[in-house]
């Protein structure tokens, strides 16, 4: 089984709809991070979690939110959808404890707002 | 806010050519640097971390440097295949420093 999953892979959906994207992670790490990739460019970072009472905004959070609903689960919200976030969304987990800190990545969720 | 580039933003080259991807930072207060590997429309794979304390990683035909004083970092490919054809992405971070994404090498190997 993946250490990190996302539901759905993929979601097909109309302007104004709630949509809600998961993540689970059986690794055991304390952070989490939710990120956002249009074609073309690299990762841009929506929110991150260091811990289940610690959430922050990233760079380009503006029309989202998230949930920390427990250390294995980070949920990214999308209030009322509109076409420009169509995109592909990856979920992240890592671990403050490890030295190295790496980051592990979900398979993704190809989310298209219509 | 750090920026990452990565150069070239596309590379074609033949099968068997080393080759020799670049990335520069440009705040080295980071904890480490990590490589991945993306094929389209995929997810991502972890190539190499480096940490803050160590000049390189080697994994198979990978090296990965790191100099961190000057903000720069290499991935070396050897003897290049087909089946390395993907985005290559840079993202220096760790610690309590938010990684940071580049936009990514995109490399075709020929055969």
């Amino acid at each position: 089984d993946a250490d990190v999953t996302q539901t759905p892979r993929n979601r097909i959906t109309k302007t104004g709809k709630r949509i809600m994207l998961e993540c689970s992670q059986t690794k055991g790490h304390d952070r989490m991070y939710w990120y956002r990739q249009d074609p073309g460019l690299g990762l841009q970072l929506i929110y991150y979690s260091f811990d289940v009472k610690d959430i922050n905004k990233g760079e380009i959070s503006d029309g989202y939110s998230v949930s920390r609903q427990a250390q294995a689960k980070f949920s990214l919200s999308l209030e009322s959808a509109i076409p420009n976030q169509t995109a592909l969304y990856f979920c992240a987990t890592s671990d403050s404890r490890e030295p190295a800190d790496t980051q592990y990545f979900g398979p993704g969720t190809r989310l298209t707002v219509l | 806010k750090q920026e990452v580039t990565q150069i070239p933003a596309a590379l074609s080259v033949p099968e068997g050519e080393n080759l020799v991807l670049n990335c520069s930072f440009t705040d080295s207060a980071i904890y480490n640097l990590q490589w991945f590997r993306q094929d389209p429309g995929k997810g991502l794979t972890s190539l190499l971390l480096i940490q803050s304390s160590q000049r390189e990683q080697t994994s198979g035909r990978l090296n990965a440097s790191l100099d961190k004083s000057s903000g720069r970092s290499t991935l070396y490919i050897a003897a290049s295949q087909p089946g390395d054809s993907a985005t290559y992405l840079c993202v220096p971070g760790g610690g309590s420093y938010i990684p940071t994404f580049g936009r990514g090498t995109s490399l075709i190997v020929h055969p």
